[in-house]
């Protein structure tokens, strides 16, 4: 079963500064994993989207990494803002069907002044 | 540009009764869907569509109805509303299917309550 694992559950930073979020999958076989940003109230918003050949994509202050070898990702966030705080959903799809997208429960991130 | 539009933002429907979820995009974009978030828990994929007149089941489809008149359109259909469907529904669409590298843009979100 096609699995998404993130952690930590949740994180509290000061802000400015760094944090790292992590996600492990079991998805097969692998096509692209994805991070998003959801403000709360709102719908996932795009942050990245990684291929099987990609080690590492940045968008802004967001870097988010890729293994495919080991099955992990991660989100690199520097110098954190308070609009930062948000979840961070981990999704990952496979090479398979029309949508074949599996959600992690995504890491809750607060950034406090 | 607007994105995707979902309507309503709020609703409480009691329990038997039905209704429609609309959500419309502006993007041209082939693939449609609509997922349900409940507290804690990852999206889950309801239906989805690859076109207009295409429609097919995802994840948790009980309860649910969709069509896909056009391509701008994708209204979710409940019916008999039971408390399990309380949830938050996301309409995403893109314009090819999960697997490529597009974009998924998702709708603001409907948050429906079955009392």
């Amino acid at each position: 079963k096609n699995q998404v694992e993130q952690s930590p559950q949740s994180l509290i930073i000061l802000e400015g500064k760094n944090c790292t979020l992590q996600c492990n999958y079991t998805v097969s076989p692998f096509s692209n994993l994805r991070w998003y940003k959801q403000d709360t109230g709102r719908g996932p918003v795009s942050l990245t989207i990684m291929t099987f050949s990609e080690n590492t994509k940045s968008n802004g202050r967001y870097t988010a990494t890729l293994d495919a070898d080991t099955k992990q990702s991660s989100l690199h966030i520097t110098a954190s803002q308070l609009s930062d705080s948000a979840s961070y959903i981990c999704v990952v799809s496979a090479h398979s069907g029309y949508s074949t997208l599996t959600f992690g429960k995504g890491t809750m991130l607060l950034v406090s002044p | 540009n607007a994105g995707v539009t979902q309507t309503p933002k709020f609703r409480i429907l009691k329990i038997g009764q039905s209704m429609t979820l609309q959500c419309t995009q502006d993007m041209n974009h082939n693939y449609m869907y609509w997922y349900r978030q409940d507290p804690g828990m990852g999206l889950k994929l309801i239906y989805y569509s690859v076109g207009a007149g295409i429609t097919d089941k995802g994840e948790v489809p009980n309860g649910y109805n969709v069509s896909r008149s056009t391509t701008e359109d994708f209204p979710l259909r409940l019916e008999l509303a039971a408390p399990s469907q309380t949830s938050v529904y996301f309409c995403a669409s893109s314009y090819s299917g999960g697997s490529r590298i597009d974009t998924i843009y998702f709708g603001e979100g409907s948050w429906l309550t079955v009392v």
